[in-house]
């Protein structure tokens, strides 16, 4: 595998499932984020890992919980969504360094459907 | 706070005609520029990247972009357009250097691309 991979690449759930989504990068970088992509409306950037620390959320409901449990791997859990949480989960990584941060490189993406 | 503006939501151009898309950002220190495309049910990917130096950059499959710091501008160009150019364009803006939180990046709505045969 190289890159960054999403699993699973489709999910449907009730509004009362528990879910995961799974995201690993392959690229040996140390900061991974999730966004949430809606129709019509800019990338949402949900949470941002750095070095396995969550330094930030950016107001996202506590019906999404992040887990970093290493550089490479990153959790989304999901629990009693709702059908406005449909969307395209994208998760991506990029390298932290004393110059700076560098580009983000981009899973392909988790299409979630909530009934 | 920092902001992009894509103000074409979608164009069409027939194929080997030139492209232009428009970029604008609002952003108080220096910029970190970048250019994505995003096929259908594809992640994101880089097209290319600006920081510093010379502000013609160069970029993969063909494309490129200017930075104009007094128009606040970031256009994507390609002078041929090719059927498979079809895709989603997504400019986005953020900042550069040691942030030590990751980087956040602001991106724009997107711009949808169809290309006529």
């Amino acid at each position: 595998e190289t890159g960054v991979t999403q699993t699973p690449r489709h999910l449907v759930m009730g509004m009362t499932n528990k879910k995961s989504l799974k995201c690993e990068q392959h690229l040996g970088h140390n900061a991974m984020y999730w966004y949430k992509q809606s129709a019509k409306k800019p990338l949402e950037l949900m949470f941002v890992y750095n070095f396995k620390e969550q330094t930030e959320n950016n107001s996202v409901p506590s019906r999404f919980s992040p887990e970093c449990p290493n550089s490479s791997h990153l959790f989304l859990h999901l629990h009693t969504l709702q059908p406005e949480d449909s969307a395209l989960y994208l998760c991506a990584s990029s390298q932290e360094g004393n110059s700076g941060s560098d580009e983000q490189f981009f899973g392909p993406g988790t299409r979630l459907t909530v009934l | 706070a920092q902001s992009v503006t894509q103000p074409d939501i979608h164009i069409t151009v027939s194929e080997g005609a030139s492209l232009e898309l428009r970029c604008n950002y609002s952003y108080g220190a220096t910029p970190y520029l970048f250019w994505y495309v995003q096929s259908p049910g594809q992640g994101l990917q880089l097209l290319l990247k600006y920081f510093s130096g010379d502000t013609l950059v160069q970029g993969i499959k063909g494309f490129e972009a200017e930075f104009k710091r007094s128009q606040s501008s970031f256009n994507l160009r390609k002078p041929s357009v090719h059927w498979s150019d079809a895709a989603e364009y997504f400019c986005a803006v953020g900042p550069f250097g040691l942030t030590g939180g990751g980087n956040k990046l602001t991106f724009g709505t997107g711009t949808q691309l169809k290309v006529e045969l």
